[in-house]
């Protein structure tokens, strides 16, 4: 079946650049995500990409698909405190929107 | 204001005693979906359904049970909870015409003893 690799937890200082990084195994997603938990609270979408894209930027988020390597990142610029959360990789594969599977979720705490 | 309500958010229970967790979205989607999350795991879909009287088992469904007679609702239910059920769930809705976005209930922490 589908697999979402993540790695557990991950610290910046605030004002630096965060990279969480993402492995998948199906080759056949449509949509690679990213989705943010904050404490106590469900998940959230922040920001999707298409399989044909490589890169996507959103503000002060930046994807990264490399569709060879099955390998998704998520950047943050000028990370916040408010950037600490749980942060998501899913992948919708060949089951499309019905069957997303998620990762294990990166924690990213933010130093001040 | 759109949103997936989920009750309780948190609950304690009993090994054996029937329980039932409520969802309801006020978005008119027609999918809704049940995952948990456990510390290392990350979301694992329990069951799901794209319409009404339309359901399906998801990755870990053994245990839970669910119905949809209804658009807006999606209840989950555990006839008779095992301590291995304890867990934070999550249910969620999405639609053909966003069928990129999840939208989420804030969650459900349940404790079986």
């Amino acid at each position: 079946g589908e697999d979402v690799e993540q790695s557990l937890f991950l610290s910046v200082r605030e004002g630096d650049s965060s990279v969480i990084n993402c492995t998948y195994t199906d080759s056949s997603s449509t949509y690679l995500y990213w989705y943010k938990q904050e404490p106590g609270a469900g998940l959230q979408l922040l920001t999707y990409i298409f399989s044909n894209m490589d890169m996507k930027q959103d503000q002060r988020l930046t994807v990264l698909l490399n569709k060879k390597d099955k390998h998704l990142s998520l950047r943050i610029a000028d990370t916040q405190t408010g950037d600490s959360a749980i942060y998501f990789c899913a992948e919708n594969g060949s089951g499309g929107y019905q069957k997303v599977t998620f990762g294990t979720g990166t924690k990213l705490q933010v130093i001040p | 204001e759109a949103q997936v309500t989920q009750n309780p958010r948190y609950l304690i229970t009993v090994t054996g005693k029937k329980l039932t967790v409520t969802c309801s979205q006020n978005m008119n989607h027609e999918y809704m979906s049940w995952y948990r999350q456990d510390p290392g795991l990350g979301l694992r879909q329990i069951y799901y359904s794209m319409n009404v009287e339309v359901t399906d088992k998801g990755d870990v469904p053994e245990g839970y049970k669910v119905s949809r007679k209804e658009k807006r609702n999606f209840p989950l239910i555990l006839e008779s909870p095992s301590p291995n059920q304890t867990s934070l769930y999550f249910c969620a809705s999405s639609s053909q015409a966003t069928n990129e976005k999840l939208f989420f209930g804030s969650g459900t922490q349940l404790s079986v003893l």
